[in-house]
């Protein structure tokens, strides 16, 4: 069975600076997709980035990137020039290949704390 | 992007009634649906598949007589909690991705709190 670990419980990071959230996964699988879910207090769940596993590049949004190690089964968030509104809690997610009916799975998600 | 609309948002109820949750893909079909409780500062625990026009598929633990799965359409998923007891207390969460293509985002809905009193 999948799993996915977020080591990480709560992270702080200071306005402007940057900050690495951690996520490793385990699969058997050679094809699958990888993202990181924001969920600020509104709870609402927003899509920060997507990885397809097929993909050597690693995937990158405005100030969002990851560090997509596939050997190793290592999946980090990137968050540069860090805003207020990025404190949210994040979520790692794993989904197999073949699309709607696959499930997400989940970490346990990092809280991330900006200080102003 | 896609939308999904949950609704109640929010809902109070007392113990031993039943609440019904929807869960709406406004512009697009899909064939699964999932259904997700999450307690306060924890993950999105998956509670069940919502096929449409079969049976829903529930995590292991999961009552099937206690919480209700309905995908009558390819736009709509309910959740019914029945009997509900304060311990169902939670905020739920729904989630869709179009039936068509190789979409593999997964769209939610804005959620429901559950308060039991």
């Amino acid at each position: 069975a999948q799993t996915v670990t977020q080591s990480q419980p709560e992270m702080s990071v200071q306005e402007a600076e940057t900050v690495t959230l951690s996520c490793t996964y385990d699969t058997s699988e050679s094809d699958y997709y990888l993202f990181w879910y924001k969920q600020p207090p509104s709870r609402q769940m927003i899509l920060v980035i997507r990885q397809e596993a097929y993909k050597q590049q690693n995937a990158t949004e405005n100030r969002f990137s990851v560090n997509f190690q596939k050997a190793a089964k290592s999946f980090s968030l990137k968050i540069s020039d860090s805003q207020l509104g990025d404190a949210a809690m994040y979520f790692c997610a794993y989904r197999r290949e073949g699309g709607a009916t696959n499930k997400l799975i989940f970490g346990t998600g990092t809280l991330l704390a900006v200080q102003p | 992007g896609a939308v999904v609309s949950q609704h109640p948002s929010r809902v109070i109820c007392k113990s031993g009634t039943s609440v019904k949750i929807e869960c709406r893909s406004l512009d697009f079909q899909a064939t699964t649906m999932f259904w997700y409780r999450q307690f306060p500062k924890q993950s999105l625990m998956l509670m069940a598949t919502s096929n449409e026009g079969s049976k829903a598929t529930y995590e292991q633990g999961v009552e099937k007589d206690k919480f209700l799965i309905n995908h009558a359409s390819l736009t709509l998923s309910t959740l019914t909690v029945t009997s509900a007891h304060p311990e169902d207390s939670s905020f739920y969460i729904c989630s869709a991705s179009p039936a068509t293509g190789k979409n593999t985002e997964a769209f939610f809905g804005q959620g429901t709190r559950l308060t039991v009193v």
